[in-house]
This record gives structure tokens, sequence and C-alpha cells, in this order.
């Protein structure tokens, strides 16, 4: 069965950067791409970016755009995305999700979700 | 960039009741949009692709309409376990690369 598994939980201080990994089982890892959605304390779900999972290609939210990467290892059927210079606004759940297998324009499957707190 | 408005953003409803919530695109640019629900302390779940396709194991009683700009989710008797809050989706390209946009959410709560 298809799994996305993420990585724990993380504290960070403002300034600093995290890195969450999300691995991947049960299906092809390449034939799929990734996006990363985050939600914040009591608030709705913010999509931050997309890679492809074939070649790597990206695309980032503008509003994060230069504070954020994305990454794959397909070896490990892992994807990572990392966050720099960490503001107390980005405390959020960050999740992973696959692109749907009906038609890729929504996800079917989701990480249990990583807590990211950013405080001094 | 597309902006997606749902409504209402609270809607109070009692068990067995009809319920149908709202989803706005600023633009019409795509007659696929996607519903989620999302329970405290969860992912998002999908119930909905492409405006009216349930997602596997989907109960028959959760419906959506559209295309165009205008989308509905209908829950046709609501369950216990259905009161949650649900978002809609949407993808666009961007220089041939996807992008998403998520609407604030509707949360349904019990009367």
């Amino acid at each position: 069965q298809v799994q996305l598994v993420q990585s724990g939980a993380e504290v960070k201080k403002p300034g600093a950067s995290v890195k969450v990994s999300c691995k991947a089982s049960g299906y092809t890892f390449t034939s799929y791409g990734i996006s990363w959605v985050r939600q914040a304390p009591g608030q709705g779900l913010e999509w931050m970016g997309w890679i492809s999972a074939y070649n790597g290609n990206t695309n980032y939210a503008q509003k994060l755009q230069g504070r954020v990467t994305m990454t794959t290892d397909t070896s490990t059927s892992t994807a990572y995305m990392e966050l720099r210079s960490l503001r107390s606004d980005d405390t959020a759940v960050y999740y992973c999700a696959r692109e749907s297998a009906y038609s890729s324009e929504e996800f079917d499957y989701w990480g249990q979700g990583t807590l990211v707190t950013v405080s001094s | 960039e597309i902006v997606l408005t749902q409504s209402p953003a609270t809607l109070s409803l009692s068990p067995g009741e009809r319920a149908t919530l709202s989803c706005r695109a600023s633009q019409g640019v795509s007659s696929y949009l996607a519903w989620y629900q999302q329970k405290p302390g969860q992912a998002p779940r999908l119930l909905i692709y492409d405006a009216s396709n349930r997602a596997t194991g989907i109960p028959a009683r959760f419906s959506g309409s559209g295309p165009g700009t205008d989308f509905t989710l209908t829950i046709s008797s609501l369950e216990p376990e259905d009161f949650a809050v649900y978002y809609c989706q949407q993808r666009s390209n961007w220089h041939a690369a996807p992008m998403y946009t998520f609407g604030q959410g509707t949360k349904l709560e019990i009367k």
C-alpha cells in the first residue's frame, strides 16, 4: 500500500534552517510528483511547492522563493523540503502529498505531517 | 493566480441533514477541482476529484458538482463522522510546471 512517512517534529530558532524528509513506499517513486503543503496552527492549507520525482524539476510558491528548496533521492524514494531563514510565522505542520493517480490535478496520499516550531 | 473562495466559513447542521458547501474560482481555467476533508490532528483526505468523481472508498453520500467557476460539495445526509473542515483545491500551470491553490476552508460543525 502507498505510504508517505515523514520525519519527526523539529524545534528551531529564528534564522535557522529545517529539512523535512518524506519517505515513499508502495509505488514507483519516479512516476508521481510530490508537493509540500503547510498548515499554521488553526489555519488553512498552504501549498509550498512541487517537485517532479522523475527529473527533479521544481516550482515553488512565490512567497517562499529564495527560502525553500525541494529535492529527491530516487535511490531511497525520499523527498526533502528545506526551509531557511526561519521565522515565527513558519511554525506549522508540514505535509508531503503525492500527485494523484486519477488525474495529477490533486493529491491522493499524504504524509502524517511534521510539526516545525520556530521559537527563540 | 487562481483564488478559491469557499462559503460559508462555518456551517452548523445536525446529523441527518443535507450539507451544501461552495467553492468559487476567480477564473474558470479548469474543470478540475478537488475536495478534501480534514479532521483535527489528521492529514487531509481526498474526497472528490475532477469536480464530481468520488475517490476510492468515499461513501456515496458525498457528491460534487461543477465545472466552471462555481463548484459544490454536497453531503446528502450527515453522519457524525462528517463533521470536519472541508477544503477545495485546484491546479494551474506556471511555465509548464504545476501550482496548486486551496480554498480557505469550511468548518462543518454540529448544531
